[in-house]
């Protein structure tokens, strides 16, 4: 078990250009999240995907945010024309199917636009 | 839609003591889990502990334990001899039994202070 990890840790981009961040979950958990942290604010649900399948999207996930799973393993996480507004740390979470199983945390990445 | 309220945003507490931080939450569901994260400040999401609601039994976990009030929708955690290592901010996160994907709710964060 080597945890969830995430890259890039921090990204630094200007306003209007495209980012993608990377999470590979631990791999025996089917289960895939997104969420979105604000400083001093709890994290907020994106997506989550059930193998490959993205079985819900948040209404928070704008047009301009889009998430695969490829092959049900790792996931990425794409932001077009990135506003001042997205700002935040984008955290990662696997766990195995059912309620009851613990979410695995990322370190997440840090994004900052200009 | 389930809500999660932690209604202090600061705590703080002296090495050795004990400190309560609350939660209460909002829900039409019978059967659910409610989880207390730390969140240090290298950001990395830690579970403290967990409980289920149909146990009538309060979770502990060595040092740390709830005081869980189904019809009250309470969910507070106590932390007893308190560590420097504890300071962190505290969130109360509620997961649904039946809505797909069991995703969680997070409330706002309790920001704790452990003093020497």
């Amino acid at each position: 078990d080597t945890g969830v990890s995430q890259n890039p840790r921090h990204k630094i981009t200007k306003r209007g250009q495209n980012v993608t961040f990377r999470c590979d979950p631990i791999s025996e958990h089917n289960r895939l999240y997104w969420y979105r942290q604000t400083l001093g604010q709890g994290p907020e649900f994106l997506t989550y995907f059930q193998n490959e399948a993205q079985l819900e999207k948040s209404r928070l996930l704008s047009d301009r945010f889009s998430a695969e799973r490829p092959k049900g393993s790792f996931s990425t996480l794409e932001i077009q024309r990135t506003e001042q507004g997205d700002s935040a740390m984008y955290l990662c979470a696997s766990s195995l199917p059912g309620p009851g199983f613990r979410l695995f945390f990322g370190s997440g990445t840090q994004l900052s636009v200009l | 839609a389930q809500t999660v309220t932690q209604s202090q945003p600061e705590m703080s507490v002296q090495e050795a003591e004990t400190v309560t931080l609350s939660c209460t939450y909002d829900t039409s569901e019978s059967d659910y889990y409610l989880f207390w994260y730390k969140q240090p400040p290298s950001r990395q999401m830690i579970l403290v502990i967990r409980q289920e609601a149909y146990k009538q039994q309060n979770a502990t976990e060595n040092r740390f334990s709830v005081n869980f009030q189904k019809a009250a929708k309470s969910f507070s955690l106590k932390i007893s001899d308190s560590q420097l290592g504890d300071a962190a901010m505290y969130f109360c996160a509620y997961r649904s039994q039946e809505t797909s994907g069991s995703r969680l709710t997070f409330g706002e964060g309790t920001q704790l202070t452990v003093n020497p």
